[in-house]
């Protein structure tokens, strides 16, 4: 089945610091993934799209300047949080979709970030 | 966008099949419903999807009301390792392959 990982599953980094987290598909293609952010108790909220070959879309109210997403080939896409901060620490996840109509999407096993 | 609603939290007891709720009144023809759920700090596991017809696979099955309001996620046999907070997705066709989460149900399998 469709595999997509996610690297590093976690790290600790110090207020300041910039942090690459890199999303990729195993086994296809994806010109499109969509980059999300957890925090604890809540529910997955959408931050971004990243597109191959062009600009991410992000959603109301998430800052493209803090969160850089380059998607530089098809099977790779990286999200980095600049100048993190600790409110920055959460649960970042990627996931992606085979391309075809209806197919499900499928994510990675997520990166954990804290921000000290 | 056509939004979901489910309940905050359920319990089923082991080895008890276990009917999780759904409700999307206001979904379109062509939309699909997706079932994920997510065990603490990993990512979300694909479970089943369907368009009108029921879906069964190796996890669960999906019945899909006819008027597609509404559907119902069943885990035939509920085990520990079932214990996982469950989203029903319908995706948002006119804004692309996105999907939006809503709140989940928390699903406690009890011993």
């Amino acid at each position: 089945g469709a595999v997509v990982s996610q690297h590093p599953s976690r790290v600790i980094c110090k207020s300041g610091t910039s942090v690459k987290i890199e999303c990729r598909s195993l086994d296809f293609q994806a010109t499109t993934m969509f980059w999300y952010r957890q925090f604890p108790k809540q529910s997955l909220m959408l931050m971004a799209t990243s597109n191959e070959g062009s600009k991410a879309t992000y959603e109301q109210g998430v800052e493209k300047d803090k969160f850089l997403i380059n998607h530089a080939s098809l099977t790779l896409s990286t999200l980095t949080v600049t100048s993190a901060h600790p409110e920055d620490s959460s649960f970042y996840i990627c996931s992606a979709p085979t391309g075809k109509i209806g197919s499900p999407l499928h994510f990675g096993n997520g990166t954990r970030l804290t921000v000290t | 966008d056509a939004k979901t609603t489910q309940p905050t939290s359920m319990d089923c007891a082991e080895g008890r099949a276990a009917n999780l709720p759904c409700n999307h009144s206001t979904i379109s023809g062509n939309e699909y419903v997706y079932w994920y759920r997510q065990i603490h700090s990993q990512g979300p596991q694909y479970i089943i999807h369907g368009l009108k017809n029921n879906e069964t696979n190796e996890m669960a099955s999906l019945i899909i009301t006819e008027d597609r309001k509404s559907s119902t996620l069943i885990l035939p046999h509920a085990t520990l390792r079932d214990t996982a907070v469950y989203y029903c997705i319908v995706r948002v066709k006119n804004t692309g392959n996105q999907f939006y989460f809503g709140t989940g149900t928390s699903l406690t399998v009890i011993p």
